[in-house]
């Protein structure tokens, strides 16, 4: 079942602008990923972050987790037009590294 | 490293035919495969869990006499739709999980394109 949910579900910036996407989650996890996909695509790993960090890093993604509140936001900050994209979060299921995503956030960024 | 490739990238077939997606890890060995499933402007979701040699796990409300999966090798998974029909139109992704690696992460394939007529 999708337990992760993304906002905003589509998100338009101009380049050089920070973005900002959240999602939720549900159930306990061990840890949270983001991955990005081009249209018509696979997916590409950007960043994972266990469920005891609170911050991680990875050139121009930052990455926060706060379990307490079962929330976890990818910031992408100085995009450029290459940037575009959707992103979705995936939360594990414990133990089975089977992976749930959230519904996505479709980023476009203006040149 | 860490490349998954999926063949064919996209396919079109008849209603009633069968199709087979097939997923392959090239330069690592995969304990475990997943296969995905995703429709227009949606997200991903798990249709099921395979393991080298044992049977697919499959989630719920998933029909595995439909969706027919063998996981002969620890670098190749294959997916088949059994008598396909336009419902089953549909991007279908795979994903690897290093057998070697103590890591949770996953590679992904490029996905195929499946549409039915």
């Amino acid at each position: 079942s999708q337990q992760g949910e993304e906002d905003p579900q589509a998100l338009s910036i101009q380049e050089g602008e920070n973005a900002t996407m959240n999602c939720s989650y549900k159930t306990s996890i061990n840890n949270l990923q983001w991955y990005r996909q081009n249209s018509g695509r696979g997916l590409v790993h950007l960043i994972l972050i266990r469920s005891n960090e609170r911050e991680k890093h990875s050139g121009r993604l930052r990455v926060t987790l706060d379990t307490s509140k079962k929330s976890s936001s990818l910031l992408i900050t100085a995009s450029r037009a290459a940037d575009t994209a959707s992103y979705f979060c995936a939360t594990d299921r414990a133990g089975s590294y089977q992976l749930t995503f959230g519904k996505g956030t479709k980023l476009s960024v203006i040149p | 490293g860490a490349v998954v490739s999926q063949h064919p990238s996209w396919v079109i077939c008849k209603s009633g035919t069968s199709v087979k997606i097939e997923c392959r890890s090239l330069d690592f060995q995969a304990t475990t495969m997943f296969w995905y499933r995703q429709f227009p402007k949606q997200s991903l979701m798990l249709m099921a869990t395979s393991n080298e040699g044992s049977k697919a796990t499959y989630e719920q409300g998933v029909e595995k006499d439909k969706f027919l999966i063998n996981h002969a090798s620890l670098t190749l998974s294959t997916l088949t739709v059994t008598s396909a029909h336009p419902e089953d139109s549909s991007f279908y992704i795979c994903s690897a999980r290093p057998r070697a690696w103590v890591s949770d992460t996953q590679y992904f394939g490029p996905g195929t394109r499946l549409t039915v007529l």
